[in-house]
């Protein structure tokens, strides 16, 4: 069964660059049939997008966060990566990745991952 | 693009049915047939429980139904039962090619 693990460091100090990976588990990344994707929620609040990433490269993002993200792949780790510059503490939120059908619902998260801006 | 408006919160008593809404626009819900419903427990991962609008995922309770109408997307709970106490969370595909998410309800069971 496909997993979904996050990985990366818990406090990231503001203006700095919050860095994620997301490893795939007896899955690829690479099928062509999913997309993959993060998803933030700050303490206590909603759920929000943040963007996908597909096997050819194309990517897509939530226009809120104003060019900051940045989603990569490595498909010989079949891993995928967050990047988003310039952190302040409203970007303090469990970190989800998540795959994302080709009819655009999530059917895969991982465990979440928290990251506190904080100097 | 603007978040899809849900109901803070939905509050019914065991048994009952409730309904609530996710309101978007023709870019979003209006123009496309993929919405999905998402149920989530305090410090839990979210779980899909409606897709394209009225499907349900393999092992959700079938008392979990999904509907539309114009720009707005609905869930109904039938049976309400203590489980079923949650933030749901409705989500669309947009014309832009990216991805909406609703506000967010709480539903309490009485």
């Amino acid at each position: 069964q496909v997993q979904l693990q996050e990985s990366g460091p818990g406090l990231v100090k503001p203006s700095e660059t919050l860095s994620l990976t997301c490893s795939v588990f007896w899955g690829s990344v690479s099928t062509g049939i999913h997309y993959w994707s993060w998803i933030r929620q700050p303490p206590g609040k909603r759920l929000e997008w943040i963007g996908y990433i597909y096997y050819s490269g194309t990517t897509k993002y939530n226009p809120s966060l104003k060019s900051r993200a940045t989603i990569s792949q490595d498909t010989s780790k079949n891993q995928f990566s967050l990047s988003l510059t310039s952190v302040t503490a409203a970007d303090t939120a469990v970190y989800y990745c998540a795959r994302l059908t080709g009819y655009f619902h999530f059917d895969l998260w991982g465990q979440g991952n928290l990251v506190t801006v904080s100097s | 693009q603007s978040d899809l408006t849900q109901p803070a919160s939905v509050s019914g008593s065991p048994g009952q049915s409730i309904t609530f809404s996710c309101t978007g626009t023709s870019s979003d819900i209006g123009g496309f047939d993929y919405v999905s419903w998402y149920q989530q427990h305090p410090g839990k991962v979210p779980k899909l429980i409606i897709f394209d609008v009225s499907n349900r995922p393999s092992g959700v309770p079938n008392r979990f139904s999904g509907s539309k109408s114009g720009n707005t997307a609905s869930l109904t709970i039938s049976g309400l039962q203590s489980e079923d106490e949650a933030d749901y969370y409705c989500i669309s595909y947009t014309s832009s090619d990216t991805l909406v998410f609703g506000s967010g309800t709480k539903v309490t069971v009485l």
